[in-house]
């Protein structure tokens, strides 16, 4: 079974700032996806980004980054200049390449909170 | 743009009650999915879908069944409300799976249940 930890359930940080969320993940897959969703205050949730584990690259989504780290299990999440907007829970998610329909295993959440 | 939309915001119903939510999903997406969201637990599947009349459980369907008659729409039931039901539930849609597919979700419905 795969399990994802999120360490942090809440995070505050300044406009214009940057922030760092982490993720954890277990698993013996060797080939699987990773995902950032955010979950404004409006509830909707959206991708931020994605990371496919065979990839070295880190993703990056304008002001939204990642350091995935498949050694240590570990895939973290930097919002640069932060906005705002930025105001949202958000959930770190898991699915191994070998399940058939794509079933998201999520984190239990950081919530980031952006002061002016 | 893809939408997914879920038939009521809030809902507030009585213990025993039997509970429709709504998903409708535009997409022609085959795959959908019912998750429920509560405080420090992130999202758990309830059940999900990959056809018409074809669902699979997921982590926790105790007290819950689903129904999917139409490709677009798949329905969560509550066959007897409980309090411990309370909770934010959130529908998604993806198409067929591929690798690294995104999941779209609905807007989120808060059941409430006396």
């Amino acid at each position: 079974a795969q399990t994802v930890t999120q360490s942090q359930p809440e995070m505050s940080v300044q406009e214009a700032e940057t922030v760092t969320l982490s993720c954890t993940y277990d698993t013996s897959e060797s080939n699987y996806y990773l995902f950032w969703y955010k979950q404004p205050p409006s509830r909707q949730m959206i991708l931020v980004i994605r990371q496919e584990a065979y990839k070295q690259q880190n993703a990056t989504e304008n002001r939204f980054s990642v350091n995935f780290q498949k050694a240590a299990k570990s895939f973290s999440l930097k919002i640069s200049d932060s906005q705002l907007g930025d105001t949202a829970m958000y959930f770190c998610a898991f699915v191994p390449r070998t399940d058939s329909w794509g079933k998201l295993q999520f984190g239990a959440g950081t919530q980031v909170v952006v002061t002016p | 743009d893809v939408k997914v939309t879920q038939s009521s915001r809030y809902l507030v119903k009585r213990t025993g009650e039997k509970v429709f939510l709504e998903c409708v999903q535009d997409m022609d997406h085959e795959n959908m999915f019912w998750y429920r969201q509560d405080p420090g637990l992130g999202l758990r599947l309830i059940y999900f879908s990959y056809d018409v009349k074809m669902k699979e459980k997921g982590d926790i369907p105790e007290g819950y069944s689903v129904s999917r008659e139409k490709k677009e729409r798949f329905s969560l039931i509550l066959e007897s409300a409980s309090t411990n039901q309370t909770s934010m539930y959130l529908c998604a849609s993806s198409p067929t799976w591929e690798g690294a597919e995104t999941q779209y979700f609905g807007p989120g419905t808060r059941l409430l249940v006396l």
